[in-house]
């Protein structure tokens, strides 16, 4: 199985900070590498998949890159909407595999 | 627009089984593959099983095969989950979510809990 490990499992950040989480998978996964968002006591919503394409109405503010096996998704200006876990997955074998997600919170 | 709708959730004892269903609208349900990602409480995501719009290619995590099953119903717009052999490691909220044509998921329903306890 192929195992996605996030960094750091938290960080505090203000409004305004540009913020990056970072994934990183145990082997190369072809960029099959989607990023999630999730707020407390809601469902996930998808943001980024292919590594660095955007999901349908998500904001530019959010960014994903890299390849191989190392990836980052980036958040250019924090706003009190982005306060959430992120978390990242990868799509490109059986069983997908989450990271096990980024908590962001206010400083 | 796209919504998925689960229902089935609910209290069951161990070893007992349960089934979740997810109804699809606003979109053509048979063209997409469809998957069931789960949550412990207060931990994070676990994907769980996916099924091909024919239904002909399915696909478990180790910790599932041979007690739950996926299917659907393209004539119905339904996915379900069959649970059998319930554990309380089970006990989660189980996500319907509809798969885009390159593997990822694009949409999320709102979610079923279901508790595994005596």
């Amino acid at each position: 199985d192929i195992q996605m490990t996030q960094s750091p499992s938290s960080l505090s950040a203000s409004v305004g900070d540009r913020v990056t989480i970072t994934c990183r998978a145990s082997q190369d996964i072809n960029n099959y590498l989607a990023w999630f968002q999730q707020k407390p006591g809601k469902a996930p919503k998808s943001l980024i998949y292919l590594a660095s394409s955007l999901q349908s109405g998500v904001p530019s503010k959010f960014s994903g890159s890299g390849s191989g096996t190392d990836f980052t998704l980036t958040i250019s200006s924090l706003q009190p909407e982005d306060f959430a876990t992120y978390y990242c997955q990868q799509y490109n074998s059986y069983p997908l595999t989450f990271g096990g997600g980024t908590k962001v919170e206010i400083k | 627009e796209v919504q998925l709708v689960e229902s089935g959730g609910g209290l069951v004892q161990p070893r007992g089984s349960l089934r979740l269903s997810c109804v699809g609208s606003g979109f053509t349900f048979s063209s997409y593959w469809m998957s069931w990602v789960r949550q412990a409480p207060g931990k994070g995501l676990e994907w769980v099983a996916i099924i091909k719009p024919d239904g002909g290619e399915k696909h478990y995590v180790d910790s599932v095969k041979g007690r739950f099953t996926i299917s659907r119903d393209n004539a119905k717009n339904s996915l379900y989950l069959q649970m059998n052999s319930l554990r309380a490691e089970d006990t989660a909220v189980y996500y319907c979510a509809r798969v885009w044509q390159d593997g990822t998921v694009d949409y999320w329903g709102q979610g079923t809990l279901v508790t595994v306890s005596s």
